[in-house]
């Protein structure tokens, strides 16, 4: 089945630092989207990208859509206790299939 | 409430046994969407209806688990003879608009504990 690759699994920072993550992929999405998930809740959507090469912003946060639509990336800028929290990709796959592929999250720990 | 009201937030079933998860969307929510999230996993895609109408069950990983929304409101996800390994948050999702699938809001999820 379709898989997303998310890297890195985890990351330990020191608040102000900023942060990269990404999502690959062996197919083509039609929309990139990142998550945030804290403990005992469910994801909220941070960033949706609809199209190829997209940029977008949203505060601290930035994610791109990447040009062949097999990859994204977020990033976060100037990182703060608060961003702690296990961050998906998310894609949904062509053919219009309502369902969303999840990656395994990368697991952000900020250290004041 | 304002979100998704998912019940009950904790279950602890025993191997064998039945269990019945129920998800409240958002009022006025055409479509409604099951994902099994396992631990230290992303969630995965169970099941999506549009109203009444069950229109992708592909997710679902046996006939052992079910899934209805009789009345276009309330969804129930039911587990027959549970395993250890259905064991995971099962997160429900529900949307205004037609498909969807990317503008839905999570609820909190039911952790299920099969023992």
């Amino acid at each position: 089945g379709q898989q997303l690759n998310q890297s890195p699994q985890s990351m330990f920072i020191q608040e102000g630092e900023d942060v990269s993550m990404n999502c690959t992929s062996s197919s083509i999405f039609n929309t990139w989207l990142w998550y945030k998930q804290e403990p005992g809740e469910g994801p909220v959507l941070l960033i949706a990208l609809y199209k190829a090469g997209e940029l977008t912003s949203n505060g601290r946060l930035t994610a791109q859509f990447g040009i062949t639509r097999k990859d994204s990336f977020l990033n976060i800028s100037a990182s703060i206790p608060s961003d702690v929290g296990i961050y998906f990709c998310a894609g949904q796959p062509q053919g219009g299939s309502e369902k969303l592929v999840f990656g395994k999250g990368t697991k952000l720990t900020v250290n004041p | 409430g304002a979100g998704v009201s998912q019940s009950p937030r904790y279950k602890v079933a025993k191997r064998g046994q039945d269990v019945a998860l129920r998800c409240d969307p958002i009022s006025g929510h055409v479509s409604l969407f099951w994902y099994q999230q396992a631990l230290g996993q992303g969630p995965e895609f169970l099941t999506y209806f549009q109203n009444e109408a069950q229109l992708d069950k592909s997710g679902l990983p046996s006939d052992r688990f079910f899934a209805e929304r009789p009345e276009g409101s309330v969804s129930t996800l039911k587990i027959q003879r549970t395993q250890q390994e259905d064991s995971a948050v099962y997160l429900c999702a529900s949307s205004l608009v037609w498909g969807g699938a990317t503008e839905a809001f999570f609820g909190q999820g039911t952790r299920l504990t099969v023992v």
